[in-house]
Order: C-alpha cells, then sequence, then structure tokens
C-alpha cells in the first residue's frame, strides 16, 4: 500500500494564478481531508469529505474549492492564489464513523505551496 | 470538543522513558483523547487513542487518570528519531472525527 500520496510536492504560484492539489489513497478510506499548515502553526482542516461526491467546509475554507469525484481521490483547488495561501498543505483520509471506534486518520508527506 | 493543555517543549535523554504530559480537565464522557506526532516537514502520525483505560501498542503507553481529567503519553526507550512534535487531541467520536492541532510540546530527545 502506498497509503496517502500528494501531487506535486512543491510548487511556485503567481498572485491570481490557479492550481489543482491531488490526494490519492489507496485504503478504501471513506473520509478524506485538506489541512493547510503555517509557520510554527498548528493544522487547519480546509474542507473534507466523508464519502464520494460529498463535502463539506472546515474551519479556513475561504479561496479554497474541493472534490471527490471519485473515492479514492480528494482534489484541492485555488482559483485565484493569493501570498496569505503560502502554506504546506496535507492530505489525511480515515475509516468509516460508522464503526464503534474512532479511527485514527493517515496523513501524506505535504505540498508545499509558495504564492509570491 | 474540550480543550487541552501542553507544555510547549522538553527534553529527554536517549534510551531514557519520555513522559508527555496533557491537562483536558473539561473532558466529556464521550470523548476519546488522542496522540499525534509530527517529525520536522512531515505529515502527522497518529501514535495512540484511549477512553477511560490506559492503552499500549508498540509505539507508546496511554496513561489516563481515572477522573480523565489528564492524561500522560510515554514512550518507553525514546530515541533520537523519537524528536518532534507531540499533539494531545481530545475528540468525541460523533463528531465527524476532526482533528484540532493545538501548539503541542516539541519534544527534544538528546545524546
Amino acid at each position: 500500500n502506498a497509503g496517502v500520496t500528494q501531487t506535486p510536492k512543491f510548487r511556485v504560484l503567481k498572485t491570481g494564478q490557479s492550481m489543482t492539489l491531488l490526494c490519492a489513497q489507496d485504503m478504501n478510506h471513506e473520509y478524506m481531508y485538506w489541512y493547510r499548515q503555517d509557520p510554527g502553526m498548528g493544522l487547519r482542516l480546509i474542507h473534507y469529505s466523508v464519502g464520494e461526491g460529498t463535502t463539506a467546509k472546515g474551519e479556513v475554507p475561504d479561496g479554497y474549492n474541493v472534490s471527490r469525484l471519485k473515492k479514492q481521490n480528494f482534489l484541492l483547488g485555488l482559483e485565484s492564489a493569493a501570498p496569505s495561501q503560502t502554506s504546506v498543505y496535507f492530505c489525511a483520509s480515515s475509516f468509516d464513523l460508522r464503526l464503534s471506534d474512532p479511527y485514527e486518520q493517515y496523513f501524506g508527506p505535504g505540498t508545499r505551496l509558495t504564492v509570491t | 470538543d474540550a480543550k487541552t493543555t501542553q507544555p510547549p517543549s522538553m527534553d529527554c535523554a536517549e534510551g531514557r522513558a519520555a513522559n508527555l504530559p496533557c491537562n483536558h480537565s473539561t473532558i466529556s464522557g464521550n470523548e476519546y483523547v488522542y496522540w499525534y506526532r509530527q517529525i520536522h516537514s512531515q505529515g502527522p502520525q497518529y501514535i495512540i487513542h484511549g477512553l477511560k483505560n490506559n492503552e499500549t501498542n508498540e509505539m507508546a503507553s496511554l496513561i489516563i487518570t481515572e477522573d480523565r481529567k489528564s492524561s500522560t503519553l510515554i514512550l518507553p526507550h525514546a530515541t533520537l528519531r523519537d524528536t518532534a512534535v507531540y499533539y494531545c487531541i481530545v475528540l468525541a467520536n460523533n463528531a465527524g472525527n476532526m482533528l484540532t492541532f493545538g501548539g503541542g510540546t516539541r519534544l527534544m530527545v538528546k545524546p
């Protein structure tokens, strides 16, 4: 199992450009998440998905859009990048919450994005 | 979800046990205690979680006080590779499993 993979690993954008970050998981997880982590800070949840075709807003959703067309993939889009979106972006996935115990989240290696 | 309080940093000698405390005095009956860690520049890694009873796995032990207001993560024989930021998170299993990462404890394992 590759676990959770993220593409690309690094990216530099100019203000106003758009891009899509791809997250893929091969663990058949139901839930997927996008977080951002600014220097010296903890992670903050951007958007999440509880299943194919469903998405929901997290703590800091403004300026981002997401799609979950396939269970194994979760895309994060920036329509018009701003310097404030310079950050490290982490994707995560987890199992089905309908089971009796909560399950841990598995994180990808991160995408380092710089917006100039 | 209940808030947690952790010391900002701790040191530990290599080969010794690392004991990382966490206060969660407002924890509710259905909230679990989770521990994650983040090694520099990597994605966070799940370590262990518990509800009431003490738990142990191949990575660590989790000791939860009887009143559940605090807990301690124990790394029995710390190595240099255990140097990381450790996050204590309290989470209900009906909260959509949303992790909220606070400041954590920066553990430095020294030779």
